[in-house]
């Protein structure tokens, strides 16, 4: 139990288009999901907590115009990385939880951005 | 949330025990100890969680000392497959739920 899918797996653009990358819940209700990122040999970096049918909390440095994130269901959270430059080209990791257990996280997406 | 102090690296031989140490000596009497690994190029992969009570699952052990100041993850038969960075992580189940990810212990298993 508590799968989470992360889709796509990697993409790459061009620089200055958006790109959008879903997280799904498989088989339980998210009632929160987070967003992290992740540099290379660097640890994980948490982006924004967004729960289900509100807007998302930004931590500190997160530009909330430029990572669009939607929760609009308890499976599924939407990042959307606007206007993409090659300094956004990272690890993006999502997770999710429901209410008091553990957070069980996704697989990952590559993103490069030429 | 208190913060962890983890050694950066530890090698381990294939099918004997992995011992993880986790200092967390500011630890607060409502926070749990969570235990989260990463794979490379994978996302963190839940193992295990406690809070003063060792702690047992298919996974692996959690060793919690009496006063909670550290901890102790147990590989009870490590194989290469668990070669991997491993994070020892405090916080409060309900309160912020954040997960804040220290650099961890980048464990190697040789055969």
């Amino acid at each position: 139990g508590a799968v989470v899918s992360q889709h796509p797996s990697w993409v790459i653009c061009k620089s200055g288009t958006s790109v959008k990358i879903e997280c799904r819940s498989l088989d339980f209700q998210a009632t929160t999901m987070f967003w992290y990122r992740q540099f290379p040999k660097q640890s994980l970096m948490l982006m924004a907590t967004s729960n289900e049918g509100s807007k998302a909390t930004y931590e500190q440095g997160v530009e909330k115009d430029k990572f669009l994130i939607n929760h609009a269901s308890l499976t599924l959270s939407t990042l959307t990385v606007t206007s993409a430059h090659p300094e956004d080209s990272s690890f993006y990791i999502c997770s999710a939880r429901d209410r008091g257990k553990p957070q069980h996280f996704g697989d990952g997406t590559r993103l490069s951005i030429l | 949330d208190a913060k962890t102090t983890q050694p950066p690296s530890m090698d381990c031989a294939e099918g004997r025990a992995a011992n993880l140490p986790c200092n967390h000596s500011t630890i607060s009497g409502n926070e749990y100890v969570y235990w989260y690994r990463q794979i490379h190029s994978q996302g963190p992969q839940y193992i295990i969680h406690g809070l003063k009570n060792n702690e047992t699952n298919e996974m692996a052990s959690l060793i919690i000392t009496e006063d909670r100041k550290s901890s102790t993850l147990i590989l009870p038969h490590a194989t290469l497959r668990d070669t991997a960075v491993y994070y020892c992580i405090v916080r409060v189940p309900y309160n912020t739920d954040k997960l804040i990810f220290g650099t961890g212990t980048r464990l190697q298993v040789f055969p």
